[in-house]
């Protein structure tokens, strides 16, 4: 069966530091991935997706960039972190067709 | 811009209640409708609705959507503590986007 890992689970980094937060999908192939933040008391918003190596598609502009270095590996980056990139990132797979996208546990984020 | 609304924003049960969670979209080239429930940690998938009026169920869990109203409804029966959560309603365009609405927090009581 297909799992899902993200990490790390929570991350507190000062203002202006770089940023890495990585996600890895087990028990398939080629697998379509995402990066969304959920911010408190709102919906998940996405932020990138891809459909394969080197592909990166971006929802919003933002202070983040997305990396797909392997098929099974997503990678959300920043060189310089915002107070206002605080929030929960979940990490997400799907295959093609229109399945339903299966989450990770999720980075808790908090800028000081 | 795609919008999904739910109602209500929050609400509190005692266990053995019937609740129902609501949904509206308005999402452009619209193909399906996701629901998740949210605990602590990750969202994980209930149900993915194409066709308007057949109902999905899993166990105490159902839902139905209406393509002519762009709106879904969660129905929760006989409702037991593990069911507090956050409920999340998608609305999906294309085969990888999915618009999320804010969710309804359900507070179940024993």
């Amino acid at each position: 069966s297909q799992t899902i890992h993200q990490w790390p689970a929570t991350l507190v980094q000062p203002v202006g530091s770089p940023l890495s937060l990585e996600c890895t999908v087990e028990g398939t192939s080629n697998p379509n991935l995402y990066w969304y933040r959920q911010a408190a008391g709102r919906g998940l918003q996405l932020l990138f997706y891809s459909v394969g190596i080197g592909q990166i598609s971006s929802e919003v502009p933002q202070n983040l960039s997305a990396s797909r270095p392997q098929d099974r590996q997503f990678i959300l980056s920043s060189k310089k972190l915002l107070l206002s990139d605080s929030g929960f990132y979940l990490c997400a797979w799907s295959g093609g067709g229109g399945q339903p996208q299966h989450f990770g546990d999720g980075t808790r984020l908090s800028i000081l | 811009e795609d919008k999904v609304v739910q109602s209500p924003l929050s609400l509190v049960v005692h266990e053995g209640d019937t609740v129902t969670l609501n949904c509206s979209y308005e999402v452009t080239n619209f193909r399906s409708l996701l629901w998740y429930k949210q605990e602590k940690k990750a969202p994980t998938f209930l149900f993915m609705l194409t066709s308007s009026g057949i109902e999905k169920k899993s166990g105490r869990l159902s839902s139905i959507l209406d393509k002519k109203e762009l709106s879904s409804i969660l129905n929760i029966t006989a409702t037991q503590t593990g069911d507090s959560a956050i409920y999340l309603c998608a609305g999906r365009s294309n085969d990888y986007k999915l618009s999320f609405g804010a969710g309804t927090t359900v507070t179940v009581r024993a």
